[in-house]
């Protein structure tokens, strides 16, 4: 699987947007890329993925740049509650046979 | 998406025992993953669990140390062997649910 890399750490205001970078450069094709979060103490949270085009759910969009190599991770109206660190994972398939191999990740702290 | 109950949610244990954990999920699933989370850093892999079949390790882990158990498709068991202070943790278990993976709210590990 395609390496990442993001920020260490990142702050944000409570209600504004966070907007979460992720470089994968040597991304294949066929390879996703994913975004989880982990809360203190609790079990990773998985929040959104795609492949070429932006997406959005309840929760986030994701921007993926054309040529695939970066995205963004964006939290529209960030609350106190999104204080986590946020991991940006990169696989082959949706299916799931395959591990999720997960790097450092971003802290992200919101602030009141 | 699935509902994964860990068991213990925490212990605290003497150096040379063992502890086993549980990891039961709501529906059946063909692949159930094992973490380790060591204090302050991210998610490591410790096995994958195929119903059936031996678990297959990832480097740095064996099954002497960490023997894992997967007798039907919603319930598996991780067992800490002969434990020291290093293997402090947080121990999770995942689950892939069609679109992202699921994961318990983990087991945390003191040894003493």
């Amino acid at each position: 699987d395609a390496k990442t890399t993001q920020p260490t750490s990142m702050d944000c205001a409570e209600g504004r947007a966070a907007n979460l970078p992720c470089n994968h450069s040597t991304i294949s094709g066929n390879e996703y890329v994913y975004w989880y979060r982990q809360i203190h103490s609790q079990g990773p949270q998985y929040i959104i993925h795609g492949l070429k085009n932006n997406e959005t759910n309840e929760m986030a969009s994701l921007i993926i740049t054309e040529d695939r190599k970066s995205s963004t991770l964006i939290l529209p109206h960030a609350t106190l509650r999104d204080t986590a660190v946020y991991y940006c994972i990169v696989r082959a398939t949706l299916g799931g046979a395959q591990k999720l191999v997960f790097g450092q990740g971003t802290r992200l702290t919101i602030n009141p | 998406s699935a509902v994964i109950s860990q068991k213990p949610s925490r212990d605290i244990c003497q150096r040379g025992t063992s502890l086993t954990i549980q990891c039961q999920v709501d529906s059946q699933v063909t692949m159930m993953f094992w973490y380790r989370q060591q204090p302050g850093q991210s998610l490591t892999l410790i096995a994958t669990a195929n119903q059936g079949s031996e678990a297959t390790y990832e480097s740095g882990f064996v099954i002497d140390k960490f023997p894992i158990s997967r007798p039907n498709l919603t319930f598996s068991t991780l067992t800490v062997s002969n434990m020291s202070p290093e293997d402090s943790s947080i121990y999770l278990c995942s689950v892939w649910r069609g679109y992202g993976y699921t994961f318990g709210s983990g087991t945390r590990l003191t040894v003493v």
